[in-house]
């Protein structure tokens, strides 16, 4: 079974540039989570989608972050301006839903913003 | 909300001993699941080992264990037997029964010292 893919695995940009990134989640699972994990903490929501629909958002930074979810598969996060303060690993994670069912990480993005 | 607290930020063990990492949560909930995952510095984290709450029966795989405290609601990892590939940060996490959502701990950095 192939894990969950994302990619670039590292970007460096300049800051007010825009940036996106992409992951593909493990077939058959329909919840896909998108995570922000600073230097040396846990991973932090940024959105959770069940299949094609956000069910919650409430800590993704509306005004300059966006995602997708097309056809309930793939996904795409995007910032647009990027600033310094965004420097971070961004992890996505697909899990069933399904009881005690756990989740699977890919390996994230690493950005850096300048 | 549920707020999941690792109070070790960095913990050591000598190779072949036993070392406890701690966590503990907060919750109104009766039934949900906790987990433990690795977080190696290749950055994908990995399942090590997770618990029904309605289970009081500790959840053991291989050298990995739990002691599950429910009434205090503790959650703590034991490695048995540490090894050099055991070095990794170790993330603490909870799941709700209802929904899919998750919410991590800020991680315990294991050293694994030869």
């Amino acid at each position: 079974e192939a894990g969950v893919v994302q990619s670039p695995r590292y970007k460096i940009i300049e800051k007010k540039q825009p940036v996106a990134f992409w992951c593909n989640p493990i077939s058959g699972h329909n919840t896909l989570y998108w995570y922000l994990q600073n230097l040396g903490q846990g991973p932090e929501l940024l959105i959770r989608y069940e299949n094609e629909e956000a069910v919650d958002d409430s800590q993704l930074p509306k005004d300059r972050f966006s995602a997708e979810r097309l056809k309930g598969v793939d996904s795409t996060l995007k910032i647009q301006p990027a600033e310094l303060g965004d420097s971070a690993v961004y992890l996505c994670a697909s899990s069933r839903r399904q009881d005690f069912d756990e989740q699977f990480f890919g390996p994230g993005t690493r950005l850096t913003v300048l | 909300a549920q707020t999941v607290t690792q109070s070790q930020p960095e913990m050591s063990v000598q190779e072949a001993e036993t070392v406890t990492l701690s966590c503990t949560y907060d919750t109104s909930e009766s039934d949900y699941y906790l987990f433990w995952y690795k977080q190696p510095p290749s950055r994908q984290m990995i399942l090590v080992i997770r618990q029904e709450a309605y289970k009081q029966q500790n959840a053991t795989e291989n050298r990995f264990s739990v002691n599950f405290q429910k009434a205090a609601k503790s959650f703590s990892l034991k490695i048995s037997d540490s090894q050099l590939g055991d070095a990794a940060m170790y993330f603490c996490a909870y799941r709700r029964n209802t929904g899919n959502q998750f919410y991590f701990g800020t991680g315990t950095s294991l050293t694994v010292i030869p």
